[in-house]
Formats: C-alpha cells, structure tokens, sequence
C-alpha cells in the first residue's frame, strides 16, 4: 500500500521561496503513478498545483506556473516542490498525493501546513 | 483556469438522499470522462469516492454513485448517515495533464 509523507518548513518568510518534499513508502515512485501537489488555503477549497511524472515530466497550475517547480529524486524515492516569492495567499495545507491517468488523486499524504509570515 | 462550479452547502436528514452537482465547460467536465469526487473531512486527508464519472473504487459503499450529463457532473448520496458529513470536491481533467477542482460543498447531515 503506497504512503505519503510530507516535510518541510511550517513557517516561511514572504518573498521567500517554499520547498517541501513527499517520501513515497510502500511503492517505486517510478512504477506508474504520476505524482501530484495539492493544497487548500484556511477556509477555502482545493487547488491543484500541479503533477509530474518519474521521469521528470512537469505539469502546472496555469495560475502558478511562473512560481512552481517540481522534480522527482527517484534515488530517495521522493518528489519535491518549490514555490517562490511567497505571500500570504499561499498560506495553506499542502497536500502530496499520487495519480492514476495523471487525472485521479487516489493517495494522499496527511498533510503539511505552511504558513507566510515575518 | 477557473474552478468548477458546486453549491456552498447542502444538507439532508439520515436517511434521505442528497445530490451535489459540479459545472464546468466542454473544456473539461463536459470533454472528458475524467470526474473524481473526494469527501474530505476536517483535518484529514481528503478520500476518492468516485472516479471516471462514475467508478467507485474498493471499500467505497453503493450508497455513492456518479453521472454526468453535459457540463455538469453529480454525486448522488443515497441512505445518509451521519458520517457523511464532510465537504466534497469534484475535480475534472481539463487537458494537457492538467485538472481543475470544484469550490466544494459542505454536506451537513441534519
């Protein structure tokens, strides 16, 4: 059964730039899945932020595009995200999830809230 | 990119059956057969419950179930119980490996 856990800051300074890591356990990041980056602002609903495959294929939010970078390090079995020039707005429980047909969110991590503060 | 359309709330008594409806465009609900729900409960981390309009996956009870008509896909939730209150969030491929969620619903079981 594949698992999902996500690391990172809880806290990160505006203008600064958001980095956290899912460790895949249970399963090979690189036997099918695509992998994805979910996150929900407090009180308000679900936004994806974008997927990518083990090969190091990317797809993003096109409302993030110029801030988001993902990859994969298929050595640790983990993938990444990194969102820069952080404000505010980005304040939110980010989730790490695994896709089937890159159109499915069918595993999910716990959760990790981070918070855009001086 | 903008977000599917779902209403705010809805609600129903034990019992009774709710419908939760989800509206996109032909760029994505209504160009594919790639609807999903997910229940999420507070704190938790959010549950497929429905997928390809209408697949239930393992473990998900029949009480559930999907369709899609046009631009507008449902979540139909027969026999309610009390641990269905959740919000719910439809989601849509929307092309080029990219998806788009619903604002989501808050069902509240009366």
């Amino acid at each position: 059964q594949v698992q999902l856990q996500e690391s990172g800051p809880g806290l990160v300074k505006p203008s600064e730039t958001l980095s956290l890591t899912c460790v895949v356990s249970g399963y090979s990041i690189t036997s099918g899945y695509y992998w994805g980056w979910v996150r929900q602002p407090p009180g308000k609903g679900l936004e994806w932020i974008g997927s990518l495959y083990h090969n190091g294929n990317t797809y993003y939010n096109p409302s993030l595009r110029s801030r988001v970078t993902m990859s994969v390090d298929t050595s640790k079995n983990q993938f990444s995200v990194n969102l820069n020039s952080v404000t505010a707005a980005d304040t939110a429980v980010y989730y790490c999830a695994t896709l089937f047909d890159s159109t499915t969110f069918d595993h999910w991590g716990q959760g990790t809230l981070v918070t855009v503060s001086s | 990119q903008s977000a599917l359309t779902q209403p705010r709330s809805v609600s129903g008594s034990p019992g009774q059956s709710v419908t939760i409806s989800c509206t996109g465009t032909s760029s994505n609900v209504g160009g594919y057969n790639y609807v999903s729900w997910y229940q999420h409960h507070p704190g938790k981390a959010p549950k497929l419950m429905i997928s390809y309009v209408s697949k239930r996956p393992s473990g998900v009870p029949d009480r559930f179930s999907g369709s899609k008509s046009g631009n507008t896909a449902s979540l139909t939730i027969s026999g309610l119980q009390a641990e269905d209150e959740a919000d719910y969030y439809c989601c849509s491929y929307a092309g080029t490996y990219s998806v788009v969620f619903g604002g989501g619903t808050r069902l509240t079981v009366l």
